[in-house]
């Protein structure tokens, strides 16, 4: 059974730094493209970031490009996704998901909320 | 980016009753859509993807089609379980783009 586990959210101030972990299992996580997205308040899913199967390509919206950065260890069978300088619009829930189209398996999440 | 424009934005109905869903992208998608429900506290999960083609496990009340730019998302009797939010999703394009979703409630 393919399982996808988010940790890391939490509160943050803006302008602060938060780093998401993404542990996999039931699947062979390098073979897999993986990606974040995300859940506004208002309910709006945004693709925030992918990397292909061996961490060699990654993508990233205008959104968020110089400030995250996802990355993997095939070795643990891990995904991440490091954030810095948060703005408030970066409020969300953060879903792991598996491949970087179809988004065919979902984590269960990991809220951060940024505020002062 | 394609852009996917979902209609509606929220509906209730009734219990049994025949509910669709649509999504028009901003140009031809070639099928490569897919639907996914959330329910209340849940993720996302895959209904539909190659716009008619249904997730095993799936119940048979929903069904997907369309083609080009405009598809639709059906559910032939709506049951209670399936309240929560839909959304409908391009991969044709990278990046794959999300439609803003449709709010189900039960009337």
């Amino acid at each position: 059974e393919v399982q996808l586990v988010e940790s890391g959210g939490g509160l943050v101030q803006p302008g602060g730094s938060l780093k998401l972990s993404c542990a996999a299992s039931g699947f062979t996580f390098s073979s897999y493209g993986m990606s974040w997205v995300r859940q506004t308040p208002d309910k709006r899913l945004e693709l925030v970031a992918t990397i292909n199967s061996n961490g060699g390509s990654t993508y990233y919206p205008d959104s968020v490009k110089g400030r995250f950065t996802i990355s993997r260890d095939n070795a643990k069978n891990t995904l991440y996704l490091q954030m810095s300088s948060l703005k408030s619009e970066d409020t969300a829930m953060y879903y792991c998901a598996r491949d970087i189209t179809t988004f065919a398996y979902w984590g269960q999440g990991t809220l951060v909320t940024v505020s002062a | 980016d394609i852009k996917m424009t979902q209609s509606p934005s929220s509906m209730y109905a009734s219990l049994g009753e025949r509910v669709t869903i649509t999504c028009k992208a901003s140009q031809d998608i070639n099928s490569y859509l897919s639907w996914f429900q959330q329910k209340p506290g849940k993720s996302p999960k895959t209904l539909i993807y190659r716009a008619n083609r249904l997730v095993d496990g799936v119940p048979s009340r929903f069904s997907g089609s369309g083609s080009g730019q405009d598809y639709s998302l059906t559910i032939s009797s709506l049951e209670y379980e399936d309240m929560g939010i839909y959304y409908c999703l391009q991969y044709d394009e990278f990046p794959p783009t999300f439609g803003g979703g449709t709010k189900l409630e039960i009337k």
